[in-house]
């Protein structure tokens, strides 16, 4: 399985809201990554995990957190976004050590 | 800090075409890659080229890389339709502070139009 995933494809959500977005690899990768990409721009770092411990934190907003609850998934909750963090955010996964990453199809944020 | 710039922004040809990508990069530099994007979907891996190699080819894409002048060339040779997306250059001249994991930076991306 050479695979990332990612749910929900789109998401809707206020300003007031809760949610969170998932990411599930079956690769074996112990190294995985958030990622944010706005329209016609190209993809940003947000967060790093390396065997389930974050390793990178990129400043970003405590609205978002992320969590590692196993070798295979990752989580990134949402809590009280703004209308500019609206975007397409893509979940990676690599070995440990390894140059190349595999990227799930993203999921597709929009804040009203 | 964006490390890797595409030239052109934009590229549109015809099938059976060769395209050609240009990535500038500003700091020194373990590995570039390529990665290619489909319309508002997730990157895929296409090539690596390493600091201490000046050019590799896979099927129908060949990478140069000139170290000297900080950057690299992405050549697809003839062109089809579903060629068409966005390809961007990561360099990865950074690693985590456990030294594990690379950071990987893109550059802006060319947005490449293969018309039937």
């Amino acid at each position: 399985d050479t695979e990332v995933t990612q749910t929900p494809k789109h998401l809707v959500m206020g300003m007031t809201n809760k949610k969170s977005l998932k990411c599930e690899q079956h690769m074996g990768h112990r190294a995985m990554y958030w990622y944010k990409q706005k329209a016609k721009k190209p993809p940003e770092l947000m967060f790093v995990y390396s065997y389930e411990k974050l390793s990178i934190n990129e400043s970003v907003p405590s609205r978002f957190s992320p969590e590692c609850p196993n070798s295979s998934l990752l989580n990134l909750h949402l809590h009280a976004l703004q209308p500019e963090d609206s975007a397409l955010y893509l979940c990676a996964s690599s070995q440990v050590g390894l140059e190349t990453q595999y990227f799930g199809p993203g999921t597709r944020l929009l804040v009203l | 800090s964006q490390q890797g710039e595409e030239d052109p922004q934009a590229l549109s040809i015809q099938e059976g075409e060769n395209a050609t990508m240009n990535c500038s990069y500003k700091t020194s530099i373990n590995n570039l890659q390529w990665y290619r994007q489909n319309s508002g979907r997730g990157l895929v891996h296409l090539i690596l080229i390493r600091s201490n190699e000046r050019e590799k080819h896979s099927g129908r894409l060949r990478v140069t890389l000139d170290t000297s002048k900080k950057s690299s060339s992405l050549l697809i040779t003839a062109s089809r339709a579903a060629d068409t997306a966005s390809y961007f250059c990561a360099t990865d001249a950074y690693k985590d502070s456990g030294g594990s994991n690379y950071k990987l930076t893109f550059g802006k991306g060319t947005l490449l139009t293969v018309n039937p």
